[in-house]
């Protein structure tokens, strides 16, 4: 059971323009949501998060949307550099129970931005 | 602040063989993740330790896989007899705890291929 979906396995885009990256979770508790990026023979990095209590939250060139009402996020990169090439990958944190913490995540989506 | 450390970086064994993986979290941070990732798909956790404790390892195969967090610090995670469809990536991370959510902090991972 796939509770946090990525549906793009990839999405090229210009340098300078807009990346629009989306998610989907099926999992009505998920009230906490992360977007990590991962840079080749890295680990995953933190990138941005909202709470369900939010229906946006932005940082620099990324902004993250939530709509829960149809369970599904989104990140907004703008504009796009090359630097931002990347595995990104949308997650949810389990915040009940002994598994607190864990995190859930969807399939990733490669970014690659062109000079 | 040091980060998450991991050894080794990279492992290649043939089916069969065993194989263990080295893990040295943040210092203080009492609670340790080892996630699996295999090519294409997101990480997928496999235990989770609360200090020397474990608090979820139901996605650990346990006919194979075992780990241990002796002293909770340092953790290591061992794969025995290996199989094709333990090729993937092990990543570590790490957190502190309290009763918010954390962040997680990733290590740059093991690749281990068995052939």
């Amino acid at each position: 059971d796939q509770q946090v979906k990525q549906n793009s396995p990839s999405l090229s885009v210009q340098e300078g323009r807009i990346s629009i990256l989306n998610c989907d979770y099926t999992n009505s508790m998920f009230d906490y949501f992360l977007w990590y990026k991962k840079y080749p023979a890295e680990g995953p990095t933190f990138l941005i998060s909202i709470s369900s209590i939010k229906d946006k939250n932005e940082d620099g060139r990324f902004t993250v949307f939530l709509n829960k009402s149809a369970k599904h996020l989104s990140l907004h990169i703008v504009p796009s550099q090359p630097g931002d090439s990347a595995v990104y990958f949308c997650a949810a944190p389990s915040l009940r129970g002994t598994s607190y913490g864990k995190l859930t995540f969807g399939q990733g989506t490669i970014l690659t931005v062109h000079p | 602040e040091a980060g998450v450390a991991q050894s080794p970086r990279y492992k290649i064994i043939e089916k069969r063989q065993s194989v263990a993986f080295w893990c040295n979290p943040i210092s203080g941070h009492a609670t340790l993740y080892w996630y699996q990732q295999i090519l294409g798909q997101g990480p997928k956790l496999l235990i989770q330790f609360q200090n020397n404790g474990v608090v979820d390892d139901s996605q650990l195969p346990k006919d194979r896989f075992s780990a241990e967090r002796l002293k909770g610090v340092d953790s290591t995670l061992k794969i025995q007899p290996a199989k094709l469809e333990d090729s993937a990536v092990y990543l570590c991370a790490s957190s502190q705890t309290s009763g918010t959510y954390n962040e997680q902090f990733f290590g740059p991972g093991t690749r281990l291929t068995v052939l």
